[in-house]
């Protein structure tokens, strides 16, 4: 079965710290995963997937398949990176479903 | 914004009421998702549509919760009777780059 997991429900970070937010899988195939944010009163949007590799408001995130972890990392934090993150897998392909953590609510304080 | 409009953003009934939500995948997808999110959680599919065809609604609790997507377009769904604990956010998507959602309809049910 498929299972994400987002261990921390709360992070906050003081404004040009680190920020790393976990997340694990579990998924019995090749997942493809995803992570996704939701700033206040917007909707769901895609952040980021693996298959892009590519580092977007200067995020990136890197699929470990050994540790089945998929962390999201910035190196230096800013205030309009407080919102909620999601961490999501899907099988390939666009019609698979999306199985998402609970999420993990990032504070940036000034 | 081009991509999913739902109506309505916000509604408020009592329980045993019934209550309709509508979405509109106005780029014109074959495929049309519609989730589930509860406070604190990460969204959750109810209902995938292959055009007019429901082909994925195991996780439809189908007592009370029902879907139609009639001319393959745009898509209604339904709750008769609502319950307490039906509050949450219906959001709908579409397939884009893992998905696409719309701002979702946050159902209060008292």
């Amino acid at each position: 079965a498929q299972r994400v997991t987002q261990p921390e429900k709360l992070l906050s970070v003081f404004k040009g710290a680190p920020v790393e937010l976990k997340c694990n899988y579990s998924y019995s195939g090749s997942p493809e995963l995803f992570w996704y944010v939701q700033y206040s009163r917007q909707r769901l949007q895609l952040l980021l997937r693996h298959i892009s590799r590519e580092s977007i408001k200067g995020f990136t995130a890197d699929l470990n398949k050994g540790e089945t972890s998929f962390h999201l990392k910035k190196p230096f934090a800013q205030e309009e990176d407080s919102a909620m993150y999601y961490c999501a897998l899907s099988g390939f392909g666009g019609a698979n479903n999306l199985f998402f953590g609970t999420g993990t609510r990032l504070t940036v304080i000034p | 914004e081009a991509g999913v409009v739902q109506s309505p953003r916000y509604k408020i009934i009592e329980k045993k009421q019934p209550v309709a939500f509508w979405c509109n995948p106005i780029s014109g997808h074959n495929t049309l998702y519609w989730y589930l999110q509860n406070l604190g959680q990460g969204p959750e599919l109810l209902i995938r549509y292959e055009n007019e065809e429901a082909v994925d609604d195991s996780q439809l609790p189908k007592d009370r919760f029902s879907a139609e997507r009639l001319k393959g377009v745009d898509s209604t769904l339904k709750i008769q009777p609502a319950e307490l604990g039906d509050s949450a956010v219906y959001l709908c998507a579409i397939p884009g780059q893992g998905k696409f959602f719309g701002p979702g309809t946050r159902l209060t049910v008292l």
